[in-house]
């Protein structure tokens, strides 16, 4: 089982409309969780970072369910320029360091 | 925000050489990197972890007599495609962290990428 996974997608969406991501994690010594947004051939860029309580940012709303392991983000009112790879990464404590684990990513398309 | 900084953003090379790339953290310093690996459609895979002064970490499955990591301050670290072949072509990525680790809810900051192609 991978550690992080998500559904590959790819979302197809018109503007202005909601979307959801799902994502779980299967270890529980798993200390952070974010989501990164990866444009196509370029670097992952973070997001943002997901809490307990849950977080927005905008348009962007975060979820952690810890006793699930499972961690979600929700996009309303979807532009263009949203179209992307979203990453959720963990970040899992070893003995030695603290790694970032990446799962696959889900692709999203916001057509007009 | 904190900039790391990769090059080259891609290379072309023939079967049986040697590729270096850079990473480097341009305004922190990073006592760990981490170098990572992305095939088409794939997620980012955890290469090694570099860490200044010793020895480089390898993952699982990650041969370190051919990915060659050399981290010898704290704003560089070089990731060497020792004898690349066509199946090493992909997307290299490096990634560093003010303060080092990736602690809990500190932003990892990511190199542009280095795309290999290995002909």
């Amino acid at each position: 089982r991978k550690e992080v996974e998500q559904d590959p997608g790819p979302f197809n969406v018109p503007e202005g409309a909601t979307v959801a991501f799902n994502c779980t994690y299967s270890n529980s010594a798993s200390q952070s969780f974010f989501w990164y947004r990866q444009d196509c051939r370029k670097e992952p860029k973070l997001l943002m970072s997901v809490y307990s309580s849950g977080n927005e940012d905008g348009r962007f709303t975060a979820q952690l369910n810890r006793a699930s392991q499972y961690i979600s983000l929700l996009i309303r009112d979807s532009k263009l320029s949203d179209s992307a790879t979203y990453l959720c990464v963990v970040n899992i404590a070893f003995i030695d360091t603290d790694k970032l684990i990446f799962g696959t990513g889900t692709r999203l398309q916001v057509f007009p | 925000g904190a900039v790391v900084s990769q090059h080259p953003s891609w290379v072309i090379c023939k079967s049986g050489t040697s590729v270096k790339i850079e990473c480097r953290s341009l305004d922190f310093q990073a006592t760990t990197m981490f170098w990572y690996r992305q095939f088409p459609k794939q997620s980012l895979m955890l290469m090694a972890t570099s860490n200044e002064g010793s020895k480089a970490t390898y993952e699982q499955g990650v041969e370190k007599d051919k990915f060659l990591i050399n981290h010898a301050s704290l704003t560089l670290s070089t990731l060497t495609v020792t004898s690349a072949h066509p199946e090493d072509s992909s997307f290299y990525i490096c990634s560093a962290s003010p303060g080092g680790q990736p602690l809990p809810n500190t932003e990892a900051f990511f190199g542009q990428g280095t795309r290999l192609t290995v002909v």
